[in-house]
């Protein structure tokens, strides 16, 4: 059974600081990698999606990368910002599976 | 124009009731979903639908039933609605395989 680690549960950060999160599955036969921001009180937004082929997604100030070996994701944010502030997810499918499972998240509060 | 929209955003309701929460998307998707985040923000997949097919359906109780009249529509039934149901119930879709696309969320409280 597919399951999903998150570290750390949570951080806290000055604005500005370059900062890493992490995500490690115990089965690393990763299909699609996808990661999330939730908002409170709101639905999850995509934020990048590392298909089968790929080990790497960019977008703007973010970049995830995928270690398929060891089954383990990073998502680093750039010179990060208030708005940022946010719990963020990681979650992967297997191959032949639909069922894409989430890890527990962490909460990021960025401080002017 | 929202992508996934779901119907209600709150609901409230006495054990024992039956309610449905809906969902639609717009994106053309083939693939649709049902997950679950519970009081500990620990989101799990309930069902999946591809092309109106029941393809996934996790451990979930009978009194759930989901149903699908067209590939853009997803609905939740819940029969008997018991405290341990309260919940925000996320729909959600996709390509297949691809991006997962979430709705704003169904809170659902029973008291």
């Amino acid at each position: 059974k597919q399951e999903v680690t998150q570290i750390p549960a949570a951080l806290s950060v000055p604005e500005g600081e370059n900062l890493v999160l992490n995500c490690s599955f115990t089965d690393s036969a990763i299909y699609n990698l996808q990661w999330f921001r939730q908002d409170p009180g709101k639905g999850l937004t995509s934020l990048l999606l590392i298909q089968s082929s790929q080990r790497e997604q960019t977008s703007g100030r973010l970049n995830a990368s995928l270690d398929k070996s060891s089954g383990r994701s990073t998502l680093y944010i750039a010179a990060s910002q208030p708005g940022d502030s946010a719990t963020y997810l990681c979650a992967g499918t297997q191959g032949g599976s639909e069922k894409l499972v989430f890890g527990k998240g962490t909460k990021l509060t960025v401080n002017p | 124009d929202t992508a996934v929209s779901q119907t209600p955003k709150y609901l409230v309701t006495q054990m024992g009731n039956d309610k449905s929460i809906k969902c639609e998307q717009n994106l053309g998707h083939d693939t649709m979903y049902w997950y679950k985040q519970d009081s500990k923000k620990f989101l799990k997949i309930m069902f999946s639908y591809n092309n109106k097919e029941l393809i996934i359906n996790e451990t979930v109780p009978n009194r759930f039933s989901p149903k699908s009249p067209d590939k853009a529509h997803l609905n939740l039934h819940i029969n008997s609605l018991e405290l341990g149901d309260s919940a925000v119930y996320f729909c959600a879709s996709s390509p297949w395989p691809g991006e997962l696309f979430f709705g704003e969320g169904s809170r659902l409280t029973v008291l």
